[in-house]
């Protein structure tokens, strides 16, 4: 068990660029979701799969914001288009989805900032 | 809808102190309740969970947190603050959509400062 792991760690971007942050959960689950968090706030559903199929998403996803998870393994969200308000840590988890009791197991997260 | 409010952004308490954070949560159905800690440039870990199986759950560290349907809390506790429990702490209940149970949704955190 390596843990859920993300890339970058970091990114820097101008206005209007598009970004792409990867996310690599633990083997073996089947769940993955996707947070967002501001600064002082705590983190916010974007949108989860169950293997490849996206099940849910926040109305927080604008059309912007797009998330994949290609044959049910790591998952790639991107945001097109940036703004300045999009600047947040992006947070991934995964779990080995059984049920509602299903714990959520966070990687270290993405801090992008928009110039 | 479910929802959670922490109660105080920040609560400082002495070395050896009891440790409170409170958690207050509003749900329409029945609540399955998380507690997680974040330490400075690390991600969420698990400190513990309500699952419905036992009211008084004890989690890692040494924290345990009481569900308590009648007052809708779900308060951690610590009898003794080390300083390694300086961190941020965040309640978090699972959410339910039309699809059945997806994300998590959190409060807004509480950071714990222990003064020596």
């Amino acid at each position: 068990d390596t843990g859920v792991s993300q890339d970058p760690r970091h990114k820097i971007t101008k206005r209007g660029q598009n970004v792409t942050f990867r996310c690599d959960p633990i083997s073996e689950h089947n769940r993955l979701y996707w947070y967002r968090q501001t600064l002082g706030q705590g983190p916010e559903f974007l949108t989860y799969f169950q293997n490849e199929a996206q099940l849910e998403k926040s109305r927080l996803l604008s059309d912007r914001f797009s998330a994949e998870r290609p044959k049910g393994s790591f998952s790639t969200l991107e945001i097109q288009r940036t703004e300045q308000g999009d600047s947040a840590m992006y947070l991934c988890a995964s779990g080995p989805g059984q049920g509602v009791t299903d714990t959520q197991y966070f990687g270290p997260g993405t801090r992008l900032t928009v110039l | 809808a479910q929802s959670v409010t922490q109660l105080g952004s920040h609560v400082s308490v002495s070395e050896g102190a009891l440790v409170l954070l409170r958690c207050n949560y509003s749900s329409s159905v029945p609540p399955y309740l998380f507690w997680y800690v974040q330490y400075p440039n690390q991600g969420l870990q698990l400190l513990l969970k309500y699952t419905s199986a036992a009211t008084l759950v004890k989690g890692i560290n040494g924290f345990e947190a009481e569900f308590k349907k009648s007052e809708t809390s779900f308060h951690l506790t610590k009898p003794s603050a080390h300083m390694s429990d300086a961190a941020e702490y965040f309640c978090a209940v699972r959410t339910y959509s039309g699809g059945g149970a997806d994300g998590l949704t959190f409060g807004k955190g509480t950071h714990l400062i222990i003064q020596p």
